[in-house]
């Protein structure tokens, strides 16, 4: 069984600054997929960064990067530069290897301000 | 365009009633999941499958049921005897793993479902 953790229900930030959402987790599997999603508003599901469990190199993607400290099972997801659009649910979610079961965290509401 | 609908984008009904939620999609993906979320919370697993005419259950299997008749159609069916039906309902779909590799799973907009 494979859970997910993100310790921060909310967060805000200035537009421009940045911010470091916090996932920590669990899997028993020794190959697995990490995957930050965006919930906005509207409520759509919107994949952010993808990291895979085998590779050391923390994913980058734009403004948004990952800090995978495959140890310690942390998973935590740092956006630079924020802007209003950023403001949304993230969600935390591990795959396992069969690419079946996917599990979320329970999110962490980001408000970016101006 | 390719992607995933759901149909509709809000259902009521009254308790006591099965109701089906629609899914398509037109991405060529072999998997398809449905998934409940209620609010502030993550998102859970009802159903999935990853060939047409085979599912498999989720966390929260009870109260619901699926086909897959088709390889782009994936409906499920909120039963009476789900007791919290209320909640919004998310489809989803991905490529088989293939050669050691699993891929990402793409969402549809979303039914939001009310049982009064």
């Amino acid at each position: 069984a494979q859970t997910v953790t993100q310790s921060q229900p909310e967060m805000s930030v200035q537009e421009a600054e940045t911010v470091t959402l916090s996932c920590t987790y669990d899997t028993s599997e020794n190959n697995y997929y990490l995957f930050w999603y965006k919930q906005p508003p509207s409520r759509q599901m919107i994949l952010v960064i993808r990291q895979e469990a085998y590779k050391q190199q923390n994913a980058t993607e734009n403004r948004f990067s990952v800090n995978f400290q495959k140890a310690a099972k942390s998973f935590s997801l740092k956006i630079s530069d924020s802007q209003l659009g950023d403001t949304a649910m993230y969600f935390c979610a591990c795959l396992n290897n069969a690419g079946n079961m996917l599990t979320f965290g329970g999110g962490t509401r980001l408000m970016v301000k101006p | 365009d390719g992607g995933i609908t759901q149909s509709p984008k809000y259902l009521f009904r009254k308790e006591g009633q099965n109701v089906t939620l629609s899914c398509e999609q037109n991405l060529n993906h072999d998997a398809m999941y449905w998934y409940r979320q209620d609010p502030g919370q993550g998102l859970r697993l009802i159903y999935y499958s990853q060939i047409v005419n085979d599912f498999q259950k989720g966390d929260i299997a009870e109260g619901y049921s699926v086909s897959r008749e088709k390889k782009e159609s994936f409906p499920l069916t909120v039963t009476s005897a789900q007791k919290n039906p209320t909640a919004f309902y998310l489809c989803a779909s991905s490529t088989l793993p293939r050669d050691r590799v699993s891929y990402e799973q793409y969402f549809g907009p979303g039914t939001r479902l009310t049982v009064t």
